[in-house]
């Protein structure tokens, strides 16, 4: 069975500082995807990740996938209150198959 | 263009009860699939519909849920018997195609408490 293991779970932080999500497997993903969720709503998509190495900017928002597909990073610079939100990392083991997902770190940024 | 929509977005019912959520995806979406999120996790498939047919319902408890998409467009999510474990969300998503990097699109949720 894969696996995506996210860390940390939780992370408080204040506004304007940095931080950096991970999600890791022990298995190759041909695709990888990044989610947030705020309470009450569903998932809504922030990036896909398809080749060894890739870097995506989304304005403060890095995400890098690990030159093997088993990892990925999520890094925010200067956060903001309004980046509060569950961050979920999907992988796709298979094209054409459904997604698994990591159990997500939830992030509060207080002002 | 609508988003996936899903009723009722809360439901509170006793255990042993029976209860159904629906869902009807984005226009024109071939697949739809059904989520259950526990609080504190991310979404665990139940089941993946490609039109009116089942592609993946493995990790489906068949003993007591069961699922439909009989046009091919809405669907509906039952659990009969419901138990206390089965508190979660349900969420709905559905994508284009089955392409491994399509996106998929997800409704609000449905919000179930089993008493």
């Amino acid at each position: 069975t894969q696996l995506l293991e996210q860390s940390p779970q939780f992370l408080s932080i204040q506004e304007g500082e940095n931080l950096t999500v991970y999600c890791n497997s022990s298995s190759v993903f041909s695709s990888l995807q990044w989610y947030r969720q705020e309470p009450g709503e569903g998932p809504v998509l922030l990036v896909t990740v398809v080749t060894g190495g890739e870097v995506k900017k989304l304005k403060r928002l890095t995400f890098q996938f690990g030159d093997a597909r088993k990892d990925s990073s999520l890094h925010i610079t200067a956060a903001q209150p309004g980046d509060t939100g569950l961050y979920l990392c999907a992988g796709g083991p298979q094209a054409g198959t459904a997604l698994i997902f990591g159990k997500g770190t939830t992030l509060s940024v207080s002002s | 263009e609508a988003g996936v929509a899903q009723s009722p977005r809360y439901k509170i019912i006793e255990k042993r009860q029976s209860v159904a959520f629906w869902c009807n995806p984005i226009s024109g979406h071939a697949t739809l699939y059904w989520y259950q999120q526990i609080l504190g996790q991310g979404p665990k498939l139940l089941i993946q519909f490609q039109n009116n047919g089942v592609v993946d319902d493995s990790q489906l408890p068949k003993d007591r849920f069961s699922a439909e998409r009989l046009k091919g467009v809405d669907s509906t999510l039952k659990i009969q018997p419901a138990k206390l474990e089965d508190s979660a969300v349900y969420l709905c998503a559905s994508s284009l195609t089955r392409g491994g990097t399509d996106t998929q699109y997800f409704g609000p949720g449905t919000r179930l408490t089993v008493l």
